[in-house]
């Protein structure tokens, strides 16, 4: 029972394409996060929500967009893709929004954009 | 911004033999610092972490060492195994309005047999 789950697991598409990843949390958690992964494997914070409130949002172009209906979601849209959108996208999740001992952060399996 | 630097960014150990992973981090307000765990094509997962009120903390093979002066924390793992090879990640985060957790660039650890 996976409890940080994000779809698709993998995706293909061509540049100037719309996609949308979501993901999900089952783990009661008030805070997700949106984090990319470079193909070095640096890992970078995007977005932070905490119930459905944005609460971070780092220099992402604005081609990207975060959405949270709920405090168990946190769906990211990216529009007209580029090549340099290929990454791992991880979603993650804390109790609150100050990660530490009693609030860790929580990754999904992460989905692997690729732009061709 | 909090930066975190990570070294070295390869390691290869022998197994049985002892591993260390060192980190430095810019911000003197950051108070806690986790170690992450990040299997080839897999999720990166917490192993330890540790607050700024303490120097060291254990957990079976591994340890996590704290020195605020200098502003750098390490992890050991002792007798290495091959199911530890892959790629770690410190990061140190600061308390405020909208902390987050600001990650080093990895270690990608090898354990040989």
């Amino acid at each position: 029972d996976t409890a940080v789950s994000q779809t698709p697991k993998y995706l293909v598409t061509q540049m100037g394409n719309d996609k949308s990843i979501k993901c999900e949390q089952n783990l009661g958690h008030d805070t997700m996060y949106w984090y990319k992964q470079d193909s070095k494997k640096f890992l970078k914070i995007m977005f932070s929500y905490n119930n459905k409130e944005l609460i971070i949002n780092e220099t992402v172009p604005n081609r990207f967009s975060p959405k949270s209906p709920d405090k168990a979601h946190l769906n990211l849209h990216i529009n007209s893709l580029e090549l340099g959108d290929s990454a791992v996208y991880f979603c993650a999740s804390s109790h609150n929004r100050d990660p530490s001992l009693n609030s860790p952060l929580h990754f999904g399996n992460g989905t692997r954009l690729t732009v061709t | 911004g909090e930066n975190v630097e990570q070294h070295p960014s390869t390691l290869s150990v022998q197994e049985g033999d002892s591993a260390v992973i060192k980190c430095t981090y810019s911000d003197s307000a950051s108070n806690y610092f986790p170690w992450y765990k990040q299997e080839l094509g897999k999720r990166p997962q917490l192993i330890i972490d540790i607050r700024s009120n303490v120097g060291e903390k254990k957990d079976q093979r591994i340890a996590v060492t704290l020195n605020k002066t200098a502003k750098h924390f390490s992890l050991h793992i002792t007798e290495t195994q091959p199911e530890d090879s892959a790629v770690y990640f410190c990061a140190a985060r600061r308390t405020g309005t909208a902390s987050k957790l600001t990650f080093g660039t990895g270690t990608r650890l090898q354990v040989t047999l």
